[in-house]
């Protein structure tokens, strides 16, 4: 079984639609939770991270279901600049130790 | 930006030769990992370091080496390269402050 799986996409969404993403984790344990973005042919970058409460930055939210091991993002009024591969990333210990596990990631195309 | 750079960017090569990816960091961090990432799928990691003079094995087989000798730098070596290495390889780092992973930019390795 795989550490971390998300949703296979691809997506494709017109400019201005609201998307979302999820993405579920094995080890119980784990501890700090991520969503990176990574633009075709790039390296993965550090989108947002995602706390237990729930955060948002702007036009994207992020949620945390301890029970249920599953974690989400939310695109709000998409742009074009959204297009690209999210990673969920899932670190099994807390702060910097542990290891970071990513997912396959969804990919995300916005057309005008 | 980060501070955490890789070289070649690509790299064309043939079958039976030695290469050695270079990967660098100028943040100090103590932890630096090498990925392999095929066209569309998961990150996996290969080799990890928690210092100088520490390395480890990741998840998926590899036959390639790295070395540690100094925190800065973080080489990865194929003593015989064949086309099934044919692949990016994405070197990351991660310091105390956070558990953010930085990637270098990759790659991207063509073996023929």
């Amino acid at each position: 079984r795989k550490e971390v799986e998300q949703d296979p996409g691809p997506f494709n969404v017109p400019e201005g639609a609201t998307v979302a993403f999820n993405c579920t984790y094995s080890n119980s344990a784990s501890q700090s939770f991520f969503w990176y973005r990574q633009d075709c042919r790039k390296e993965p970058k550090l989108l947002m991270s995602v706390y237990s409460s729930g955060n948002e930055d702007g036009r994207f939210t992020a949620q945390l279901n301890r029970a249920s091991q599953y974690i989400s993002l939310l695109i709000r009024d998409s742009k074009l600049s959204d297009s690209a591969t999210y990673l969920c990333v899932v670190n099994d210990r807390g702060s910097t130790l542990g290891r970071l596990y990513f997912g396959r990631g969804t990919q995300l195309t916005v057309w005008p | 930006e980060a501070d955490i750079y890789q070289t070649p960017r690509y790299l064309v090569i043939g079958t039976g030769k030695k290469i050695t990816l270079e990967c660098s960091q100028t943040m100090g961090h103590d932890k630096m990992y090498w990925y392999q990432q095929d066209p569309g799928m998961e990150l996996h990691l290969i080799h990890y370091s928690y210092g100088v003079n520490s390395t480890e094995k990741g998840d998926l087989s590899s036959e390639s080496t790295v070395s540690r000798i100094r925190t800065e730098h973080f080489p990865l070596t194929l003593e015989s390269a064949r086309p099934s290495h044919t692949s990016q390889y994405l070197c990351a780092s991660r310091g105390d402050r956070g558990p953010e992973a930085f990637f270098g930019q990759g790659t991207r390795l063509t073996v023929v």
